[in-house]
C-alpha cells in the first residue's frame, strides 16, 4: 500500500543543521509532487515546502525561505528537507506528504519526524 | 496571503450528533478547499477534497460544502472514531495556508 516513511529528526542547537529524508513506496513517486508540513507542540498545521515532480518547481513559507532545501530523487524514491540555520521556533513534527499534482492537496501523509531545536 | 478561519475552536457533541464546522477565508479560493481529520498523536488524514468530492475510503457521514470564502464540513450522525481535531486547508494559492483548527470532544 502507499507509504511515507519520515526519519533524520532529533535533537539540535540553534543555528545548526539537519537534513529530513521521506521513504515513499507503493506508488509511482516519479508522478507525484510533494510537500513537507510541520506542527509545533500543541499547535495546528503549517504548510512548509512543496516539490514538483521532476524538481522544476519548489515553493516555501516565509518562515523558512533561505534556510531549508526541498529536494527529491526519483530514483530512490526518496524526498529531502535540508534545513539550516534552526530557530527554536522550528521545533516541530515535520511530515512529508503525496501531493495532488494540479492543486495542493495532501492524499497521504506520512507518521512524522520530531525536530526538537534546543540549547 | 490568504488566511483561514475556522469556527468554533472546540465542540462538544454525542454520538449520533449531526455536527457542522465552519472555514472561512479571508479572500475567493472558489471550492479549493480540503479537509483533514487529526486523531492526537497520529498523522492527518485528507476527508474532503474541492470543497465537497470525498476522499477514497471516507463514510458518507462526512459531508462538504461551500465556494468562494465560506465552507462546512459536516458530520451526520457522530460516531466514537471521529472524535478528533478537524482543519481545513486552502489550495488556492501558495501558501497552502491551513485554519486553526477545530478539536471535537465527546459531551
Amino acid at each position: 500500500q502507499v507509504q511515507l516513511v519520515e526519519s533524520g529528526g532529533g535533537l539540535v542547537k540553534p543555528g545548526g543543521s539537519l537534513r529530513l529524508s521521506c521513504a515513499a513506496s507503493g506508488f509511482t513517486f516519479s508522478d507525484y509532487y510533494m510537500s513537507w508540513i510541520r506542527q509545533a507542540p500543541g499547535k495546528g498545521l503549517e504548510w512548509v515546502s512543496y516539490i514538483s515532480s521532476s524538481s522544476s518547481y519548489t515553493n516555501y513559507a516565509d518562515s523558512v525561505k533561505g534556510r531549508f532545501t526541498i529536494s527529491r530523487d526519483n530514483a530512490k524514491n526518496s524526498l529531502y528537507l535540508q534545513m539550516n540555520s534552526l530557530r527554536a521556533e522550528d521545533t516541530a513534527v515535520y511530515y512529508c506528504a503525496k501531493t495532488t499534482v494540479t492543486t495542493v492537496y495532501m492524499d497521504v501523509w506520512g507518521k512524522g519526524t520530531t525536530v526538537t531545536v534546543s540549547s | 496571503d490568504i488566511q483561514m478561519t475556522q469556527s468554533p475552536s472546540s465542540v462538544s457533541a454525542s454520538v449520533g450528533d449531526r455536527v457542522t464546522i465552519t472555514c472561512r477565508a479571508s479572500q475567493g479560493i472558489s471550492s479549493w478547499l480540503a479537509w483533514y481529520q487529526q486523531k492526537p498523536g497520529k498523522a492527518p488524514k485528507l476527508l474532503i477534497y474541492a470543497a465537497s468530492s470525498l476522499q477514497s475510503g471516507v463514510p458518507s457521514r462526512f459531508s462538504g460544502s461551500g465556494s468562494g470564502t465560506d465552507f462546512t464540513l459536516t458530520i451526520s450522525s457522530l460516531q466514537p472514531e471521529d472524535f478528533a481535531t478537524y482543519y481545513c486547508q486552502q489550495a488556492n494559492s501558495f501558501p497552502p495556508a491551513f485554519g486553526q483548527g477545530t478539536r471535537l470532544e465527546i459531551k
